[in-house]
């Protein structure tokens, strides 16, 4: 069975700051990963996702993410955090196309200015 | 529209009374998902349908809940009796198709219904 670690349900970081957000994942067949963002109030949005191929994927808003099997990880990292981004964050993993998504707890971004 | 639209967007209701959650997906979009979203629990998958084929109700909690799909568009989510831990907020999302090819499957969501049962 699929399982998703988010360490940390909450995480503080000052504006301008490294914003990163960790994902572990256990999966006994190479996954597909995600990773969403949800606003208050409001659905999912797709960040990025990671299918086959780079192991470094760039999402909207200058987040990225790296995929590190030997870690089983797929740790969430934006350079410099802005108040905008402070939101629920939410890891998710799916073993093929045609199956529901499987999410980690979430972890809540909070931006200090 | 040009996203996944659920209504009413918030709920409140009575103990034992029953609920209907509606979901139109993205047109186009032959797959559609319901998840529920809790405090407690997080997101869980709660049933998922695709084009003609039987719906995947793996993920329904209790024989409350029941969900239909009309001609392959719509969703209608029905939970009866409601419980007090059936508050939630209920989320829909759709994909364009439900093969293997994980770029057709990119699920979009729609806001959310939050209910609230008293």
């Amino acid at each position: 069975a699929q399982s998703v670690t988010q360490l940390g349900s909450h995480v503080s970081v000052s504006e301008g700051a490294l914003v990163l957000l960790r994902c572990n994942y256990s999966s006994s067949v190479p996954p597909y990963l995600f990773w969403y963002v949800q606003y208050p109030n409001q659905g999912l949005q797709l960040l990025l996702k990671y299918t086959t191929g780079a192991t470094l994927v760039k999402g909207i808003n200058g987040f990225e993410a790296e995929f590190k099997k030997s870690e089983t990880s797929f740790h969430l990292t934006k350079p410099s955090a802005h108040m905008s981004d402070a939101a629920e964050y939410f890891c998710a993993v799916i073993r093929s196309g045609n199956t529901p998504l499987v999410f980690g707890k979430g972890t809540r971004l909070s931006v200090i200015a | 529209g040009a996203g996944v639209s659920q209504s009413p967007s918030n709920k409140v209701t009575e103990k034992g009374k029953d609920v209907e959650l509606r979901c139109d997906p993205i047109s186009g979009h032959t797959a559609l998902y319901w998840y529920r979203q809790s405090l407690g629990q997080g997101l869980e998958f709660l049933i998922y349908f695709q084009g003609n084929s039987a719906p995947d109700k793996s993920g329904l909690p209790s024989d409350r809940f029941s969900a239909e799909r009309t001609g392959g568009s719509v969703s209608t989510l029905t939970i009866q009796r409601t419980q007090q831990e059936d508050s939630a907020v209920y989320l829909c999302a759709s994909s364009l198709a439900g093969g293997k090819l994980l770029a057709k499957n990119i699920q979009y969501f729609g806001a959310g219904t939050r209910l609230s049962v008293l």
